[in-house]
Formats: C-alpha cells, sequence, structure tokens
C-alpha cells in the first residue's frame, strides 16, 4: 500500500513565490525523501531527512517532519519556472513507498 | 558514470505481443528495482534485487510478468502476453544501500520506458 501521500495535488504559482506541499504517511518510519521528477523524466532525489531530525535544509529547500503526526513538509523557497515539476514523496521503512506526487506549476 | 540506462524509451505494441523492457544500473550499485508508474496508482514497486538475486516480488501484478537478472550490469522486465491495461511507464531504479532500515535508501531512477499496449 501507499505509504506517502501528498497534499495538495496541484498547486500554481507564480515565479519568486514559495510553494508548500505537505505529506503523510501511515507507520513509522526510518526516514523520508522528497523526488523531483520533470514531465517525461525519471525521479531524481532532492532531500532526506531522518525519523530523529525536525527541520533540514539544502538550497532553496526546506523540509520539516513531525513524527507525532505522521507528516512532512517540503518548501521551495523563491521559486523559479524551472521547479515546475512533480514532487514525490517517499516513505523509507523496510523499503521506499512513494505518494502519488504533487504537479507543481511556476508561473514565469 | 551515465546513470541509470533504460531501453526502450518507447514501446508501442500490440495486444498478446510479449514485450522486454531493459535496465543497465549505476555500476557498483548492488541493489536494483523495478517501479511502474501511472496516473491512477502513481509509483507501485514491482519487483527488486539484491546481488542480482530477487529478493521482493510482490508487486509484481500476475504471472504475465516477470523479471530476471542475470549479472550485476543488466536486468529485464518482460510482460507475455502484454494487455492495455499494462500501458504504464517504467522505471528502473537503483541503490548503493541497502532499503532496510538502518540505510537511507536513496534510488536513483533511469529516464523510464514508456510502453502503449494496443
Amino acid at each position: 500500500s501507499q505509504q506517502g501521500e501528498e497534499d495538495p495535488q496541484a498547486l500554481s504559482i507564480q515565479e519568486g513565490e514559495n510553494a508548500t506541499m505537505n505529506c503523510s504517511y501511515k507507520t513509522s518510519i526510518n526516514n523520508l525523501q522528497w523526488y523531483r521528477q520533470n514531465s517525461g523524466r525519471g525521479l531524481v532525489h532532492l532531500i532526506l531527512i531522518r525519523s530523529n531530525e525536525r527541520e533540514k535544509h539544502s538550497g532553496r529547500l526546506r523540509v520539516t517532519l513531525d513524527t507525532s503526526k505522521k507528516s512532512s513538509s517540503l518548501l521551495i523557497t523563491a521559486s523559479r519556472a524551472a521547479d515546475t515539476a512533480s514532487y514525490f514523496c517517499a516513505a523509507k521503512t523496510n523499503r521506499l513507498a512513494f505518494g502519488k506526487g504533487n504537479q507543481v506549476v511556476v508561473i514565469p | 558514470d551515465a546513470g541509470v540506462i533504460q531501453s526502450p524509451r518507447h514501446e508501442v505494441t500490440e495486444m498478446g505481443q510479449e514485450v522486454t523492457l531493459r535496465c543497465k544500473p549505476i555500476s557498483g550499485h548492488d541493489y536494483l528495482f523495478w517501479y511502474r508508474q501511472t496516473m491512477m496508482r502513481g509509483l507501485e514497486l514491482l519487483i527488486y534485487f539484491n546481488n542480482n538475486v530477487p529478493i521482493d516480488d510482490s508487486g509484481m501484478p500476475e504471472d504475465r510478468f516477470s523479471a530476471k537478472m542475470p549479472n550485476a550490469s543488466f536486468s529485464t522486465l518482460k510482460i507475455q502476453p502484454s494487455e492495455p491495461r499494462d500501458s504504464a511507464v517504467y522505471f528502473c531504479a537503483s541503490s548503493l544501500t541497502a532499503p532496510g532500515p538502518l540505510n537511507t535508501g536513496e534510488l536513483f531512477f533511469g529516464e523510464g520506458s514508456r510502453l502503449t499496449v494496443l
């Protein structure tokens, strides 16, 4: 069964704005990962947060993890047109289970 | 390294035909995964290998699907006979670390094989 479930499903923003997407999962995890998929391409790993971490930054990305609520959020600051993609969370237990993805469109 | 290489990128075939998808993982990666992506079901894990041995094939939909990994640098996913509902994008991914609880499990994906069964 799918572990990660993203919310919202689709997001359209202006360039320069921040984009926030959320993910929930059902069981205890080892880590939670976020991936990006550009149209017609494979998934690319963005950032990983371990279960004992609460927040992590990488460039314009900020991810948070709330294990009590079994949820995570990904924030992309100062969005660019090139950030237009689908974003997937993946909950890591003994395997990696992906959500169905958030479609983000950044309008120039 | 060139990354995970999949072929073909696109395949259009007729119902009942055999389809073979190919994957070359990143050199040195000892885990290989096959995923299927559809709009309805998202990304589904079909099977994964460790050191060329199938570990978990519980995601393989039915007997029409089979996967092999004859050596560390090559894997195939075969569908025989193919059906229209098999239409999807099939991804291969490899990993250097084990998918167990102590490892990160970061995956490196290929560009996918888009299969259309008419």
